[in-house]
């Protein structure tokens, strides 16, 4: 069974603290996805990795930063974690594509800044 | 620029009726995919039905089904007999060929009533 699993399914962390989220795939995808989603907002794209040490801003990268040393691990870093940066974080990964490509998920991690 | 609307934030279904979730879509392009993710509570997205935007026949899957009007840029799931194992946060997603780009839905959450 294909997994993508993330290291942490619950956080509290102070503000201003480091936070690392990890993420790792074992079905050898080419992309990985980080995502936050929040109530109302649905789903938004904070980064994504093409290729190992590749990687590409999405639609909310401030405050944010990843790390791909690793084909198959896909970090997320809040510098200086902040209390609007609450949230649930979701990694995926898909195979390098046409669009046509199934993603799958982690289970997720929520994050709560105090 | 790639959207994708879902208008019905909350709808709910009486157990082993019919619900129809409702999503439209705009694009530019011509080879693009629709998809349905379900996300139950607590547990992590999945892949409910895929739709290649090039096949005129609606996908099913199971008590899944889809109605793709691509003319209308429209892209519901029908879920007959529904469970209450079907209540969830449903996504609509769209992706681009030849691209990662991926856009997201901002979800209806479905409520099963015994």
């Amino acid at each position: 069974d294909v997994k993508v699993t993330q290291s942490s399914r619950y956080l509290v962390k102070r503000t201003g603290e480091k936070v690392f989220l990890e993420c790792v795939q074992d079905m050898d995808h080419e992309n990985m996805f980080w995502y936050r989603q929040d109530p109302g907002l649905g789903l938004r794209l904070i980064y994504f990795s093409y290729d190992v040490k590749m990687k590409e801003k999405g639609d909310i990268p401030e405050g944010y930063s990843v790390s791909r040393e690793k084909k198959e691990r896909f970090s997320l870093i809040l510098e200086s974690a902040s209390t609007n940066q609450t949230s649930m974080y979701l990694c995926a990964s898909s195979r390098a594509s046409s669009g046509a490509n199934v993603l799958t998920f982690g289970a997720g991690s929520r994050l709560t800044v105090l | 620029a790639q959207t994708v609307t879902q208008s019905q934030p909350e709808m709910s279904v009486q157990e082993a009726e019919t619900v129809t979730l409702s999503c439209t879509y705009d694009t530019s392009e011509s080879d693009y995919y629709l998809f349905w993710y379900k996300q139950p509570p607590s547990r992590q997205m999945i892949l409910v039905i895929r739709q290649e935007a090039y096949k005129q026949q609606n996908a099913t899957e199971n008590r899944f089904s889809v109605n793709f009007q691509k003319a209308a840029k429209s892209f519901s799931l029908k879920i007959s007999d529904s469970q209450l194992g079907d209540a969830a946060m449903y996504f609509c997603l769209l992706t681009q060929g030849g691209s990662e780009k991926l856009v997201f839905g901002k979800g209806t959450k479905l409520t099963v009533n015994p």
